[in-house]
């Protein structure tokens, strides 16, 4: 059973204008959240991340906003530029245990220039 | 910094063989991991193993044997590989093995098994 879901397997966006990719989650115990970007043959690479304490983490053109009442996150992307097209992957883990990270199915991004 | 390298890159096996991807990090990271993404599953935790001598099972760990070593190394061995082991696998590894720490991944290998 997916315990953190990605609805949207892609999305598409002109160039300058926002980005949201949104990601759902079922497991309460999950405290802290991480989005990463994926380039085809290439791993994933960290993006931004956000611990349940807080509600919204920013850096630079991106920001993630936690809904923990919802169990639901998003990733803002502002402004969009052709080189964030990428799969991009929301994840999540337990700040109580190991290192472990449970993956969504990812949202294939295309920003149009 | 070579960062966290992976061997081979693609790997074609008959089902029944056997076989070891092999995982390598420089970064004298504790913490190391290994997943399997397939198509509508995102990336799924295999084994991890947060430091030399421990290992333990993640989510989907059948079928699959780990060991570690060495800080550097986390080989991850197919026993007797089968069609459904078709994916491409992921090793990744982080500073701490306490959760939060940013995870840094390996390019992939891409395995087939008929």
């Amino acid at each position: 059973d997916q315990q953190v879901k990605q609805n949207s397997p892609s999305l598409s966006v002109q160039e300058g204008r926002i980005s949201i990719l949104n990601c759902d989650y079922t497991n309460s115990m999950f405290d802290y959240f991480l989005w990463y970007k994926k380039y085809p043959a290439e791993g994933p690479t960290f993006l931004i991340s956000i611990s349940s304490i807080k509600d919204k983490n920013e850096d630079g053109r991106f920001t993630v906003f936690l809904n923990k009442s919802a169990k639901h996150l998003s990733l803002h992307i502002v402004p969009s530029q052709p080189g964030d097209s990428a799969v991009y992957f929301c994840a999540a883990g337990d700040q109580t245990g190991a290192n472990n990270l449970f993956f969504g199915t990812g949202t294939r991004l295309t920003v149009i220039p | 910094n070579a960062g966290v390298t992976q061997t081979p890159k693609f790997q074609v096996l008959k089902t029944g063989q056997s076989m070891t991807l092999q995982c390598a990090q420089d970064m004298n990271h504790e913490y190391m991991s290994w997943y399997r993404q397939d198509p509508g599953m995102g990336l799924r935790l295999i084994h991890y193993s947060v430091g030399a001598g421990i290992t333990d099972q993640g989510e989907v760990p059948n079928g699959y044997n780990v060991s570690r070593s060495t800080t550097e190394d986390f080989p991850l061995r197919l026993l007797s590989a089968a069609p459904s082991q078709t994916s491409v696998y992921f090793c990744a590894s982080s500073y701490s093995p306490t959760a939060g720490y940013e995870q840094y991944f390996g390019p992939g290998t891409r395995l087939t098994v008929t």
